[in-house]
């Protein structure tokens, strides 16, 4: 079936380093994926619309040049921590949804720890 | 806005026991409504997917059933086991088309003693 892969799954980075997170749709295209962010014990919280060959789309609050986001491809988003800090380490996840299909897949997701 | 709440938080019970999660939505025009399952420091596993226009969808031991007019979504979990100890999320999907993009609740986290 359909997947998502995210990598890395873990990634520790020291504070004031940018860190790339990549999410690729195997098997089929995602013209559209979605960034959430989700913090211990909490539910995950979307970020942003990553949109291909076009801007994301960032949800209010989610600082669009602290986290940049390319879908230069049907098959691969990217989510990059710029300038990361010890308040961005947190759990990130991508998902994306088939065409024509109702669900949504998610990818493993990134435990980022900045120190 | 749509916002989606799970009650319980937190859940114990011993095994074998039947148990239902609830999930309660405050926009009826949702597209579809998904179950998840997530285990510590994992992703996210689809467990049920409810369309708009059905009322529920069973796979295996979980039934999950979905009410537009109530905004309630329950998740029925039949004879339960220590495998099922996870965190179960609901999410809803808002709007007239699929765009994939999910609103969460905050979660119900099961456990399952032996």
């Amino acid at each position: 079936g359909a997947v998502v892969s995210q990598h890395p799954s873990r990634v520790i980075c020291k504070s004031g380093t940018s860190v790339k997170i990549e999410c690729r749709s195997l098997d089929f295209q995602a013209t559209t994926m979605f960034w959430y962010r989700q913090f211990p014990k909490q539910s995950l919280m979307l970020m942003a619309t990553s949109n291909e060959g076009s801007k994301a789309t960032y949800e209010q609050g989610v600082e669009k040049d602290k986290f940049l986001i390319n879908h230069a491809s049907l098959t691969l988003s990217t989510l990059t921590v710029t300038s990361a800090h010890p308040e961005d380490s947190s759990f990130y996840i991508c998902s994306a949804s088939q065409t024509g299909q109702g669900g949504t897949i998610f990818g493993q997701g990134t435990r980022l720890t900045v120190v | 806005k749509q916002e989606v709440t799970q009650i319980p938080a937190a859940l114990s019970v011993p095994e074998g026991e039947n148990l239902v999660l609830n999930c309660s939505f405050t926009d009826s025009a949702i597209y579809n409504l998904q179950w998840f399952r997530q285990d510590p420091g994992k992703g996210l596993t689809s467990l049920l997917l409810i369309q708009s226009s059905q009322r529920e969808q069973t796979s295996g031991r979980l039934n999950a059933s979905l009410d537009k007019s109530s905004g309630r979504s329950t998740l029925y979990i039949a004879a339960s086991q220590p495998g099922d100890s996870a965190t179960y999320l609901c999410a809803g999907q808002d709007g007239s088309s699929n765009t994939g993009k999910l609103i969460f609740g905050q979660g119900t986290t099961l456990q399952v003693k032996p």
